[in-house]
């Protein structure tokens, strides 16, 4: 019974072409974010939504759209990709915004090529 | 701002032999701490958590943190590896500095030999 479930797991596609990533969790959580993780495993906040209303938007360009149909969606719009967005996005949600842990889905690896 | 600093970004060890995964972090205000285990191909999963009361935290599979406030500092230690907790770990610390943002550390490669 999985959590945080995004889809799809891979993703491989060409430069410039236009792909959703999509993200749901059944735990009830209020909180839920978009994080990047690069070759180095660097991981960096990209969007964090709390019921449905944007409250964190990081230094992301805007072909990056988030959309939060629902609490217990979160999806991910990359317009225009490029070679440099190919990473691993995670899904994740929380309780709250601050002092509770966060659940990661599995990851999606995106390649542009 | 917050910030973490996790001072190792590989550490080789060999199976059953102690570990000790430093992290330090910088915030003005009451933070929480966290550790976060990846193994391979996987998404992130709590290990352990501080959020108030004792400085020294568990994990069930035998990890543990200490959160030092003078040293601004939650190592992550284990006195005896497994070949299973080869993994990436990040430390993570929330607050509310910085506008409800979790930031996480760079990661520490553990590898266990045999």
């Amino acid at each position: 019974d999985t959590a945080v479930s995004q889809t799809p797991k891979y993703l491989v596609t060409q430069m410039g072409n236009d792909k959703s990533i999509k993200c749901e969790q059944n735990l009830g959580h209020d909180t839920m974010y978009w994080y990047k993780q690069d070759s180095k495993k660097f991981l960096k906040i990209m969007f964090s939504y709390n019921n449905k209303e944007l409250i964190i938007n990081e230094t992301v360009p805007n072909r990056f759209s988030p959309k939060s149909p629902d609490k217990a969606h979160l999806n991910l719009h990359i317009n225009s990709l490029e070679l440099g967005d190919s990473a691993v996005y995670f899904c994740a949600s929380s309780q709250q915004t601050v002092n509770t842990e966060a659940f990661f889905g599995q990851g999606t690896r995106l390649t542009v090529v | 701002a917050q910030s973490v600093t996790q001072l190792d970004s590989q550490v080789p060890v060999f199976e059953e032999a102690p570990v000790e995964l430093r992290c330090n972090y910088s915030s003005s205000v009451s933070v929480y701490l966290f550790w976060y285990v990846q193994y391979p191909n996987q998404g992130l999963q709590l290990l352990l958590k501080y959020l108030s009361g004792s400085t020294l935290v568990e994990s069930i599979n035998g990890f543990e943190a200490e959160f030092n406030k003078s040293q601004t500092s939650f190592h992550l230690r284990k006195p005896s590896v497994h070949i299973s907790d080869t993994a990436e770990y990040f430390c993570a610390v929330s607050g509310h500095t910085g506008g409800f943002k979790t930031i996480f550390g760079a990661g520490t490669r553990l590898f266990v030999k045999a």
